[in-house]
């Protein structure tokens, strides 16, 4: 089975300071991964996703992130955060070349300080 | 650009009544998904559905829970009998048959709150 490690539930960061959630999975076959992200009373929107190539992926609102495939990592980041990054973000892991559901971790609320 | 959408965006209810939330996927779409996520917490797996049956359950998904597909286009989740416990924010979510890229495109959810 696959599971997410999301370490830190809340991460606070001043307004165009990097930033960087950290995210971990655990599976016994290849898998996809993914950053969703939540803003408040909204959705789930796509941030990014790793299928497979290059390690380094970017994704939307200047987000990318980077597969480690030894650490089992896949750690988001962004160079300069604005007040508007307020959210909570998924990362998430599903079988690759399977029509499977998605495996959320628990969550990072990103809290951007003025 | 097509979206998945979900009616209704809030329903109160009772301890106890049936509830049916509502979603349409997006139309080309051939694998369904609900999802729940209890205020404040992470977001989990409830059914998927493929071919007009259930391929995979979690364990919340008791006998209270069912899906359909009645039409071409709406997949519903019907609670039977509400418990205080189902208040949660419900995510339907879609992905497409070919070409399968992994990743499901959600909805904007549907509170449920049991009183």
């Amino acid at each position: 089975a696959q599971s997410v490690t999301q370490l830190d539930s809340q991460v606070p960061v001043f307004e165009e300071a990097p930033v960087e959630l950290r995210c971990n999975y655990s599976s016994s076959v290849s898998v996809y991964l993914f950053w969703y992200v939540q803003y408040p009373n909204q959705g789930l929107q796509l941030l990014l996703k790793y299928l497979s190539g290059s390690t380094l992926v970017k994704g939307i609102n200047g987000f990318e992130a980077e597969f480690n495939k030894s650490q089992t990592s896949f750690h988001l980041r962004k160079p300069s955060v604005h007040i508007s990054d307020t959210a909570e973000y998924f990362c998430a892991v599903s079988r690759m070349n399977r029509d499977d559901k998605i495996i959320f971790g628990k969550g990072t609320r990103l809290h951007i300080l003025p | 650009e097509p979206e998945v959408t979900q009616t209704p965006s809030h329903q109160v209810t009772q301890m106890g009544q049936e509830v049916i939330l509502r979603c349409v996927p997006i139309s080309n779409h051939l694998y369904f998904y609900w999802y729940r996520q209890i205020l404040g917490q992470k977001v989990e797996f409830l059914v998927s559905f493929y071919n007009n049956e259930i391929s995979e359950k979690s364990e919340i998904f008791d006998d209270q829970f069912s899906v359909e597909r009645p039409d071409g286009s709406n997949f519903t989740l019907k609670i039977r009998s509400t418990k205080l416990e189902d208040s949660a924010m419900y995510f339907c979510a879609s992905r497409p048959g070919t070409g399968n890229t992994g990743e499901l495109f959600f909805g904007e959810g549907s509170r449920l709150t049991v009183l």
